[in-house]
């Protein structure tokens, strides 16, 4: 059974635009969030992460927002660029334990 | 720095035959995983090593084993492979014990069973 989930296969956005890529987790225990970013015929690249004390954190124009009640979390990328077409998968931890559990990934396509 | 190195890169078996995917990360870590990455089901973990000495079973263990050789190296065995186990096979580590920390994925290791 799918404990992180991303609904979205795909996503295109124009240059310059905003790419917003969500997140959904169905366990209540997770409580560290990940997003990683794939190049074709390349490894998992971290991107940025967020604790569950937070609801935001923000890396140049990367920003993931986290909303615990909705058990759901998104990442913007603002503005978008060409190189950050990719796929980008996101991660979760539970408190206890050292599993990290992926979504089934975004393929974010950036057209010039 | 390498980082997370895998071996080999591409391979093609045979139903029934045996193969051990090689791990070895230079960053100290104390964890290393094995993922495997599926069209359409994203990265899901085979099995884990919290600690050298130590492995556990992930959420598609079935087919495979580990070792945990030392804090080095985590080797992935399929001793009779299928064509289901045709995917790609990622290596990660860890610093661990740590409440954040990310994980270090290898380049993968793209199998084909036939």
């Amino acid at each position: 059974d799918q404990q992180v989930k991303q609904n979205s296969p795909s996503l295109s956005v124009q240059e310059g635009r905003i790419s917003i890529l969500n997140c959904d987790y169905t366990n209540s225990m997770f409580d560290y969030f990940l997003w990683y970013k794939k190049y074709p015929a390349e490894g998992p690249t971290f991107l940025i992460s967020i604790s569950s004390i937070k609801d935001k954190n923000e890396d140049g124009r990367f920003t993931v927002f986290l909303n615990k009640s909705a058990k759901h979390l998104s990442l913007h990328i603002v503005p978008s660029q060409p190189g950050d077409s990719a796929v980008y998968f996101c991660a979760a931890r539970p408190a206890t334990g050292n599993q990290f559990y992926f979504g089934t990934g975004t393929s974010l396509t950036v057209i010039p | 720095n390498a980082g997370v190195t895998q071996t080999p890169k591409f391979q093609v078996l045979k139903t029934g035959q045996s193969m051990t995917l090689q791990c070895a990360q230079d960053m100290n870590h104390n964890s290393m995983y094995w993922y495997r990455q599926d069209p359409g089901m994203g990265l899901r973990l085979i099995y884990y090593s919290a600690s050298e000495g130590t492995t556990d079973k992930g959420e598609v263990p079935n087919g495979y084993n580990v070792s945990r050789l030392n804090k080095r190296e985590f080797s992935l065995r399929l001793e009779s492979a299928a064509p289901s186990q045709t995917s790609v096979y990622f290596c990660a580590s860890r610093e661990y014990p740590t409440n954040t920390g990310e994980l270090f994925f290898g380049e993968g290791s793209r199998l084909t069973v036939l």
